[in-house]
């Protein structure tokens, strides 16, 4: 089976750092990527992981670790337009992109 | 603004009708892969087109049946409906040979009564 689990909500002040985790089981593995979607939005395209390490885009830094299945979503100098719902999503070996549940990430002024 | 683009918008159909959904893949994408999404839950995968056949389908019962065209665009079509089909169906389009990022429609938010 596939499965992705991760928190199913996250509370954070403006301007503080929060880390979203994701750990994962899949039929085979290429990448895990996350995704950002505001309630009534689509989901947009945040960053992609293959190989074990940091991957940084500005404010956004995702992690993997192939070896223990897990990866992080961390956001720095939260806004108040960063409330929306992260999802993890593993790109597996038939070359689909299956999702997680989402995290609905929370920001306190 | 992703490039793809699904109509309509919303839908009210009523249980046991059927329904199609439309979506326009991003220019020179090959790949669509539609999902259904409930409220508070994550994208679930129902099937993926690539150049015009099916190659890969989620869990989901043959009365969802979808269609590629030679354009890439590509539609969703759903049988004898069922209430708990009420959702926000979601459109992607990759590039393929690799789908490392999935640019999504605004999808089209059907109610099922």
């Amino acid at each position: 089976g596939q499965s992705l689990e991760q928190p199913s909500e996250v509370t954070a002040v403006e301007g503080a750092i929060v880390q979203i985790n994701c750990t994962y089981q899949t039929s085979g593995f290429y990448g895990l990527s996350w995704y950002q979607q505001h309630d009534g939005g689509a989901p947009t395209f945040l960053s992609y992981n293959a190989l074990d390490g940091l991957e940084e885009t500005g404010r956004f830094s995702s992690f993997l670790s192939r070896s223990d299945s897990y990866g992080y979503l961390l956001l720095q100098e939260l806004q108040m337009k960063d409330s929306a719902s992260y999802f993890c999503a593993v790109r597996n070996r038939d070359d689909k992109i299956i999702f997680g549940k989402g995290t609905r990430l929370h920001i306190l002024p | 603004e992703t490039g793809v683009t699904q109509s309509p918008t919303h839908l009210i159909k009523t249980r046991g009708q059927q329904v199609t959904l439309r979506c326009s893949s991003q220019s020179g994408h090959n790949t669509v892969s539609w999902y259904q999404q409930a409220l508070g839950q994550g994208p679930q995968f129902i099937f993926q087109y690539y150049r015009e056949e099916e190659n890969g389908r989620g869990n989901f019962p043959p009365r969802f049946s979808g269609l590629q065209f030679p354009n890439y665009s590509s539609e969703l079509n759903v049988n004898a409906l069922e209430l708990d089909d009420s959702a926000l169906y979601l459109c992607a389009s990759t590039p393929g040979g690799g789908n490392t990022e999935a640019f999504f429609g605004q999808g089209t938010r059907l109610t099922v009564v």
